[in-house]
């Protein structure tokens, strides 16, 4: 079935980690996206990426960083600079980046042991 | 901020048709609406956008005023698994415009 792909469900990362989570999307989009969401809160953009080899910061780049080397993934690595990584992360595809909708896979859960 | 105002909750019975206003009174010509729902713990699910017709799907109906200012969302014949977080959201075109989530409206559906 076509869709996005994250994983792991569930992330734990000790105190001065960086930690990779991953996002695969089988869909042909051009365009994506991740988001952060706290409990109780709606999203805020952490980083998206229109084409292959380029991305540009959201509203909440700082503590994060990504790479965009083939058209199906999107990884996002979470630093040790991040003082606040505890959330659930989502990432996100759309066709392009016009009124084309964004569609998202199931999150990745992070922690802080 | 979110730039649209929801109902915080709503009840609805088992195949009776779930109605979802949404308020976006200072929509720009070049914005969408766009309806997303998110069940606990999962990512959000897209269900349906429009600019300034009706819209329909095999999910759900849109159906946006004459003057843009508000909209509805219609599930014609709710189920349990429709019982989620509905999100109302108006973005513009363009690079990098992120959804903006507000608080949406959490719908039960009971039997």
């Amino acid at each position: 079935d076509g869709g996005i792909t994250q994983s792991p469900k569930y992330l734990f990362r000790k105190e001065g980690q960086n930690v990779t989570l991953s996002c695969e999307q089988n869909l042909n989009h051009d365009a994506m996206y991740w988001y952060r969401q706290d409990p109780g809160q709606g999203l805020r953009l952490i980083y998206y990426s229109q084409i292959v080899n380029d991305f540009q910061k959201g509203d909440i780049a700082e503590g994060y960083s990504v790479s965009r080397e083939k058209k199906e993934s999107f990884p996002l690595t979470v630093t040790s600079a991040q003082k606040n990584p505890t959330a659930f992360y989502l990432c996100a595809s759309s066709k392009d980046t016009s009124n084309q909708p964004q569609h998202f896979g199931d999150g990745t859960r992070l922690s802080i042991l | 901020d979110a730039k649209t105002t929801q109902p915080t909750s709503m009840d609805c019975a088992e195949g009776r048709a779930a109605n979802l206003p949404c308020n976006h009174s200072t929509i720009s010509g070049n914005e969408y609406v766009y309806w997303y729902r998110q069940i606990h713990s999962q990512g959000p699910q897209y269900i349906i956008h429009g600019l300034k017709n009706n819209e329909t799907n095999e999910m759900a109906s849109l159906i946006i005023t004459e003057d843009r200012k508000s909209s509805t969302l219609i599930l014609p014949h709710a189920t349990l698994r429709d019982t989620a977080v509905y999100y109302c959201i108006v973005r513009p075109l363009g690079a990098g415009t992120a959804l903006i989530f507000g608080k949406g409206t959490t719908l039960s559906v009971s039997s």
